[in-house]
């Protein structure tokens, strides 16, 4: 059974730092890209990165450029998500999601996801 | 202000046939393929039409996706009291170098 539990969420002051895991389990793991998509407080979904599946390339919705940083290692089945300079426009629920497993990117499918984990950016 | 536009709202009593419509451009939708995701009140977001038009296992027939051109549409058809969730369209965007979402359409079963 294919499973992606995130952790890591919790309360942060605005400029502050977060990093966020995902422990995959029940897949070959190293087989797919993975992503990161948030949703804030009663909006919509948003992605926010992905990462081929051994790290080679990575993408960032332009927002969180350069605040944020996605990694993985593929001997421990995790992904992360690295937040700094946090805002509190940042504060939403952080889902991790397996992504496709197709060599080029352009054809994501997000087909498992977590239980997503709550970060809050405020003072 | 989502790079895909859908409506805000849809309803339909059961049994009813409703669609929902995501538009989106030549950059998105237009030269990739689109899949929709269901999300129920207070828990995660799950897959329901990949590739335009596939359903994952476990995913009723009553629920169909097609495209053309730059739009794309989810077809939801017998509707049930259970299918009231948000629906999402999403895409890859070969110019923003990203995915992109909808803004989310919110099915009311009436």
């Amino acid at each position: 059974e294919v499973q992606l539990v995130e952790s890591g969420g919790g309360l942060v002051q605005p400029g502050g730092s977060l990093r966020l895991s995902c422990a995959a389990s029940g897949f070959t793991f190293s087989n797919y890209w993975m992503s990161w998509v948030r949703q804030a407080p009663g909006k919509g979904l948003e992605w926010v990165a992905n990462t081929k599946q051994d790290g080679s390339e990575k993408y960032y919705v332009d927002s969180m450029k350069g605040r944020f940083t996605i990694s993985r290692d593929n001997a421990k089945n995790s992904l992360y998500l690295q937040m700094n300079s946090l805002r509190a426009e940042d504060t939403a629920v952080y889902y991790c999601a397996r992504d496709s497993d197709a060599p080029i990117v352009g054809s994501t499918i997000f087909d498992y996801w977590g239980q997503g984990t709550l970060v809050t950016v405020s003072s | 202000q989502s790079v895909l536009t859908q409506p805000l709202s849809a309803s339909g009593t059961p049994g009813q046939r409703v669609t929902i419509s995501c538009s989106g451009s030549s950059s998105n939708i237009g030269r990739n393929t689109v899949n929709w995701y269901q999300q129920l009140p207070g828990t995660a977001p799950k897959l329901l039409i990949y590739t335009n038009n596939q359903r994952p296992s476990g995913v009723p027939d009553r629920f169909s996706g097609s495209k053309s051109g730059t739009s794309a549409s989810l077809a939801i058809s017998g509707l049930q009291s259970e299918d009231e969730a948000e629906y999402y369209c999403a895409a890859w965007d070969d110019r923003l170098n990203g995915v992109v979402f909808g803004g989310g359409t919110k099915l009311t079963v009436l």
